[in-house]
């Protein structure tokens, strides 16, 4: 069945060093792909989203690459800070896919000041 | 606005047991749907609404029923609790179900004895 595998699933940096979290999906109809970030006691939320059509999206400190060849894609945070501590989510949806996400297991980084 | 708004946010039940989970939201969104988070194995699909009236199965749906009577609340009923159905429970809405970013409450922690 569909799948979406996260690595790492831990991920440990010093503050002011990227992070760099990769996911691979195994439904190539899939074609949308969010990232989300939980903090302790709360729900998901999103950071950023990529489609197909895009190979590269950025979003000041945060950056999401995509290759559909390959059927990777991969979270990238520059210059973390403290506060970037948290789970962070991929997910993958097919087009049309009736909102039906399928989520990676999630990748916990500590940012140490 | 307060987004989605899931109560309560803990319950304990015995084996057995009834209970529904509530989830409201504000945004007058379409999509409406219910995952379970486990540890280790990311967000899990349940069941989803894709308008007032319409619901259909997720990935893992045995144990829990859901209905759509209105647009801003989607209910989800435990029947007879079991202690495997211990999770974190999130309720989500999008505006539509097609690939559009989804807005997730801050959960419901549930143990079944």
């Amino acid at each position: 069945g569909e799948n979406v595998e996260q690595h790492p699933s831990t991920l440990s940096v010093q503050e002011g060093d990227s992070a760099v979290i990769k996911c691979t999906y195994s439904d190539s109809a899939s074609n949308y792909f969010p990232w989300y970030k939980q903090e302790l006691g709360k729900g998901p939320q999103l950071i950023i989203d990529i489609r197909s059509n895009v190979g590269e999206k950025k979003d000041q400190r945060i950056a999401v690459t995509l290759n559909k060849t390959a059927k990777h894609f991969s979270l990238h945070i520059t210059e973390t800070q403290p506060e970037d501590s948290a789970v962070y989510f991929c997910a993958a949806e097919r087009s049309f896919g009736g909102g039906k996400l399928i989520f990676g297991q999630g990748t916990e980084l500590s940012v140490k000041p | 606005n307060a987004g989605v708004t899931q109560t309560p946010k803990f319950q304990v039940l015995k084996t057995g047991q009834s209970m529904t989970l509530q989830c409201a939201q504000d945004m007058n969104h379409e999509y409406m749907s219910w995952y379970r988070q486990d540890p280790g194995m990311g967000l899990r699909l349940i069941h989803y609404s894709v308008g007032a009236g319409i619901t259909d199965q997720g990935e893992v749906p045995n144990g829990y029923n859901v209905s759509r009577s209105t647009t801003e609340d989607f209910p989800l009923r435990l029947l007879s609790a079991a202690p495997s159905q211990t999770s974190v429970y999130f309720c989500a809405s999008s505006f539509s179900a097609a690939n559009q970013p989804q807005h997730f409450g801050d959960g419901t922690r549930l143990s079944i004895l």
